[in-house]
This record gives C-alpha cells, structure tokens and sequence, in this order.
C-alpha cells in the first residue's frame, strides 16, 4: 500500500540543526511531489515547502527561507528536510505528505523537541 | 497569522448538516481552484476529505461536499456522526509556488 513512513522523535538544542527523512512505498516516488507541514503543540498546520521528487525543484515558505533545506535520494524513494539554527518555536511535529496539487498521503509526524 | 480565514469551533448534533468557511483573498481562494481540506483527529495526521474545491477523494464518505463562492470555500457535513468530531483544516494555492492553511475549527458532536 502507498505510505511514508518518517524517522524517529529527536531531540536538539537551541542552534542546532535537525534533518528528518520520509520513505516513500507503494508508488512511483518520481511521480509525486513531496510537501513538509510541522504542527506546533496545540496549534495549527504550517505548510513549510515543497519538492518536487523528478527534479529537485523547490519552494520554500518565506519565514523559513535560508534555514530549511528539503532533498529527495531517489535511488531509496526517500525525502528529507532540513531545518538549521533551532529555536525553541520551531518545536513541533513535522509531517511530509505526497503532493501532486493536494496533500493525499502523509506520514506518522516527527516531533522534534528544541530546549536547552 | 493564518492565510486563510476558519472560525474556531462548530457544532451540531448528530443527523444535522454543518458548514465550516474559509476565507481567504482574491489572490488565493479567488482566483485558484485549488482549495483542500483535511480532518485531523487528536494526535493523528491530517486527513485529506476534498481536494480541487469539491472533489473526494476515493474512500472519503459524500457527507462531506466542498464549494466555493468568490474568496470563500467551505465544506459541508451532512449526517454528523460522532466520528466526526474532530479539527478540520483547509489549505489553498496562494501563486508564487506558496500554499497557505486556515487557522482550523475545531468539530464537536453535541
């Protein structure tokens, strides 16, 4: 069946960097888009970007542009995001999700802790 | 600040219809058919329940329906059940290769 399935909770310091993977199966990886959406405790969803797993190409939201970096290793179907400098707001669960035009697959979440 | 305009909290007892809105501008929900919406229940991923303004995707009951009207989209329930109750989110293309989610609204089954 069509799943991602994401890596483990991590915990970080403040100023750190956190890079979370998310296998994709049960589908053409190429085929898709993948977009990263974290979810702050009790809050709402914050899309964070997207790229595109044929090519690479990317789009990032403009709060995050120069500390989030998102990649894709198509030889493992796999998706990654990057997010550098941690601060105590950029705790959350981070969610990936297929895209092509709307969000239809998602992962588990990764919650990532940021405290000193 | 939310893109997109959701108010937070509907309710409705089981049977009845609900709508839920989101508003947004002539930039994003106007001038886009691009608007999805997903359910989440507590401590779960996100669901996605419409997608393309009114289309379900395959598996998604048709007591949820999607339509829009100018700046505003909205999603009806009809037939609440209890399993229903939970925060329901919608998302749109903003241009510029952006997307944007409302707030969310928080369901309740009375």
């Amino acid at each position: 069946q069509v799943q991602l399935v994401q890596s483990g909770a991590e915990v970080k310091k403040p100023g750190a960097s956190v890079k979370v993977s998310c296998k994709a199966s049960g589908y053409t990886f190429t085929s898709y888009g993948i977009s990263w959406v974290r979810q702050a405790p009790g809050q709402g969803l914050e899309w964070m970007g997207w790229i595109s797993a044929y090519n690479g190409n990317t789009n990032y939201a403009q709060k995050l542009q120069g500390r989030v970096t998102m990649t894709t290793d198509t030889s493992t179907s796999t998706a990654y995001m990057e997010l550098r400098s941690l601060r105590s707001d950029d705790t959350a669960v981070y969610y990936c999700a297929r895209d092509h035009g709307a969000m239809d697959v998602w992962g588990q979440g990764t919650t990532v802790t940021v405290s000193s | 600040q939310s893109a997109l305009t959701q108010p937070a909290s509907v309710s409705g007892s089981p049977g009845q219809s609900i709508t839920i809105s989101c508003t947004g501008t002539s930039s994003d929900v106007g001038s886009y058919n691009l608007v999805s919406w997903y359910q989440q229940h507590p401590g779960k991923a996100p669901k996605l329940m419409i997608y393309e303004g009114s289309k379900r995707p395959s598996g998604v009951s048709n007591r949820f329906s999607g339509s829009k009207s100018g700046n505003t989209a909205s999603l009806t329930i009809s037939g609440l059940q209890a399993e229903d109750e939970a925060d329901y989110y919608c998302c749109s293309y903003a241009g510029s290769s952006t997307v944007g989610f409302g707030g969310g609204t928080k369901l309740t089954v009375l």
